[in-house]
């Protein structure tokens, strides 16, 4: 069965350093979002993309997150400098329709 | 503005019994409502997804229900297993054009 794959699994890094996260998608799935879900809470959208198009990315924190899909099919996010409060886990989906299939996810711990 | 709330925010049952989730939301313009179930340090699985013209969903021992007017929702987990343990997610959509509202979940431990 086709899965959504993301690395790293964990990551721990010190604040201001810079850090990225890769997603694969379930192949054929146009639509990509990047989540960050912390500990007790539901997860927040953080950017969507249709193909290589961004189509919401009301919630992404520009002045550090980056988010790409440049061909359309995998995708890294990107948080540079890194802070203390950006610890949390990093979920990517993709979706055919309106079930979105979800990877692992990246649990970061910024120190 | 959408809310999602689930009350309790966890919730320990003897392995057999039969038990309900439950998924509040403020705005009952909703397009479809969906049930994740979230296993420790892991992504989230789609269980069940109940369009808005759609009174309940079941899948295997999982029933979910929706009430639009009360802007209530219900998973009902039938002669519960200790692999049932997990937090369970609703989510709600405003619609096919918007993005999904989270409630924070139900954590549930299945004692055997």
């Amino acid at each position: 069965e086709a899965e959504v794959a993301q690395s790293p699994r964990y990551k721990i890094t010190e604040k201001s350093q810079a850090v990225a996260f890769w997603c694969d998608p379930i192949s054929g799935h146009a639509t990509l979002y990047w989540y960050r879900q912390i500990l007790g809470q539901g997860p927040e959208l953080l950017v969507q993309f249709q193909d290589e198009s961004v189509v919401d990315d009301s919630q992404l924190p520009k002045d550090r997150f980056s988010a790409e899909r440049l061909k359309g099919v995998d995708s890294t996010l990107k948080i540079q400098p890194a802070e203390l409060g950006d610890s949390a886990m990093y979920l990517c989906a993709s979706s055919l329709d309106e079930t979105q299939y979800f990877g692992p996810g990246t649990r970061l711990l910024v120190l | 503005k959408q809310e999602v709330t689930q009350i309790p925010a966890a919730l320990s049952v003897p392995e057999g019994e039969n038990l309900v989730l439950n998924c509040s939301f403020t705005d009952s313009a909703i397009y479809n409502l969906q049930w994740f179930r979230q296993d420790p340090g892991k992504g989230l699985t789609s269980l069940l997804l109940i369009q808005s013209s759609q009174r309940e969903q079941t899948s295997g021992r999982l029933n979910a229900s929706l009430d639009k007017s009360s802007g209530r929702s219900t998973l009902y987990i039938a002669a519960s297993q200790p692999g049932d343990s997990a937090t369970y997610l609703c989510a709600v959509r405003r619609g096919s054009n918007y993005q999904l509202i989270w409630g924070a979940g139900t954590k549930l431990i299945i004692k055997p």
